[in-house]
């Protein structure tokens, strides 16, 4: 399989749960956030997004918070499932001079126990 | 389908052998980026492009090049290839930059090993 996150910090959930991935980042300039969703074998996918002018956004059973003071992001899984079970990476996306760059964090590694 | 797809899925060269991981999309997304992840060290931006003949350096450009030559295609080119480059890469689309929240899709990955 993948070798992906040999090193990744772990979070280990009950089924029916809620999660709580937390990720800090390190650009005051960073204006706009995303979270990602990595399954073995697979590349990341986008799960939600926030802007530096926001402190809270919603989604289907994620909810992503972001504190400016800290830098500080977490992303806030209700209900996990199995399904659930994956790394999870935030990105932070700065303006370039072609256009942009991406930054990710080293990601979590997400267990759901049935 | 709408879809990023990469070629070759995997693949074991030597030290110096240039070779070249071919990317596309049909999703007519301006934004195209190469990404090489590695364990511990999470993904890291090799380079990107905003359109056709636009790229510029991501965190990790040195060994890499690319080109965009078409909207649709965003090769990455190994001219003399290292151990060090042995990696999983990843290459993905956008419409627009994603601070106006266009996600990016990525492709399945390239897995290289360079002995």
């Amino acid at each position: 399989g993948e070798s992906v996150g040999l090193h990744l910090p772990t979070l280990s959930v009950q089924e029916g749960d809620n999660s709580i991935i937390n990720c800090a980042y390190s650009n005051s300039a960073s204006d706009y956030f995303i979270w990602y969703k990595q399954e073995s074998g697979k590349g990341p996918q986008f799960i939600i997004d926030i802007r530096s002018n926001m402190d809270k956004r919603q989604g289907q059973r994620v909810t992503v918070l972001l504190n400016k003071t800290v830098k500080h992001l977490s992303l806030q899984i209700a209900a996990t499932q199995p399904g659930d079970s994956a790394v999870y990476f935030c990105a932070e996306n700065r303006s370039g001079t072609g256009g942009f760059k991406t930054i990710f964090g080293a990601g979590t590694r997400l267990f759901v126990k049935a | 389908e709408a879809q990023v797809t990469q070629n070759p899925r995997y693949l074991i060269t030597v030290t110096g052998k240039k070779l070249t991981v071919t990317c596309s999309q049909n999703m007519n997304h301006e934004y195209m980026s190469w990404y090489r992840q590695d364990p511990g060290l999470g993904l890291r931006q090799i380079y990107y492009s905003m359109n056709v003949e636009v790229t510029d350096k991501g965190d990790v450009p040195e060994g890499y090049k690319v080109s965009r030559k078409e909207k649709r295609n965003f090769p990455l080119i190994l001219e003399s290839p290292s151990p060090n480059q042995t990696s999983l890469y990843f290459c993905a689309s956008s419409f627009g930059p994603p601070e106006s929240s266009y996600e990016q899709y990525f492709g399945p990955g390239t897995r290289l090993t360079v002995t």
